[in-house]
């Protein structure tokens, strides 16, 4: 089965912090993807890569960073933490093929910025 | 753009009572079509897929046709348990690289 870790279940921030977010999968996934997840809008994806060193922004990028340095490994930054960024965050990988390969999800993170 | 648009919740159902979980969809091309479900405190899982017109997807008693001529992927269950309750998410994938675009999820509340 893949497994998809988050570092935190839980982590609570004040504004202004640089927070990091980390994501390790153990599946040789190519793609890789950072949603957030809020009531009444469902997820939306903020970054996502298709291979090391690349990224490409989601539909909300705005206040936030990525880096993959390593096919496992997928972090989302906040440079700076704002309260309207707390949030719960999602980790998902997925191998290449399209439209057609699921996404695989790990339990996510609560982030709490006060 | 591609959207998803899925029935507000909660849906609230007796044990044994049959479901159906509205999910319709805009895109352009041939999509492939999804139902994540969300337990309490947990991640999104799979729980059922369809690649092209006429699939039916099924899981663990669910199932979800993918009509084309209607642009919808109902998901039902004919007799739900109260380990279903959670929250239900129809996603779909355009053509090319998959990013999923998600409904607003629907929360599933079964009582015994």
């Amino acid at each position: 089965d893949v497994k998809v870790t988050q570092s935190s279940r839980y982590l609570v921030k004040r504004t202004g912090e640089k927070v990091f977010l980390e994501c390790v999968q153990d599946m040789d996934h190519e793609n890789m993807f950072w949603y957030r997840q809020d009531p009444g809008l469902g997820l939306r994806l903020i970054y996502f890569s298709y291979d090391v060193k690349m990224k490409e922004k989601g539909d909300i990028p705005e206040g936030y960073s990525v880096s993959r340095e390593k096919k496992e490994r997928f972090s989302l930054i906040l440079e700076s933490a704002s309260t309207n960024q707390t949030s719960m965050y999602l980790c998902a990988s997925s191998s290449r093929g399209g439209g057609r390969q699921p996404q695989h999800f790990g339990d996510g993170t609560r982030l709490s910025i006060l | 753009g591609d959207s998803v648009t899925q029935m507000e919740g909660p849906v609230t159902l007796s044990e044994e009572a049959f479901l159906t979980i509205n999910c319709t969809y805009t895109a352009t091309g041939y999509p492939s079509l999804f139902w994540y479900v969300q337990y309490p405190g947990e991640g999104l899982q799979l729980l059922l897929k369809a690649t092209k017109a006429d699939d039916k997807g099924s899981n663990k008693g669910f199932e979800a046709t993918y009509r084309k001529e209607t642009t919808s992927f109902h998901l039902e269950k004919g007799s739900v348990q109260v380990s279903d309750s959670a929250v239900y998410f129809c996603a779909l994938s355009g053509t090319g690289f998959q990013k999923l675009v998600f409904g607003t999820g629907t929360r599933l509340l079964v009582s015994p």
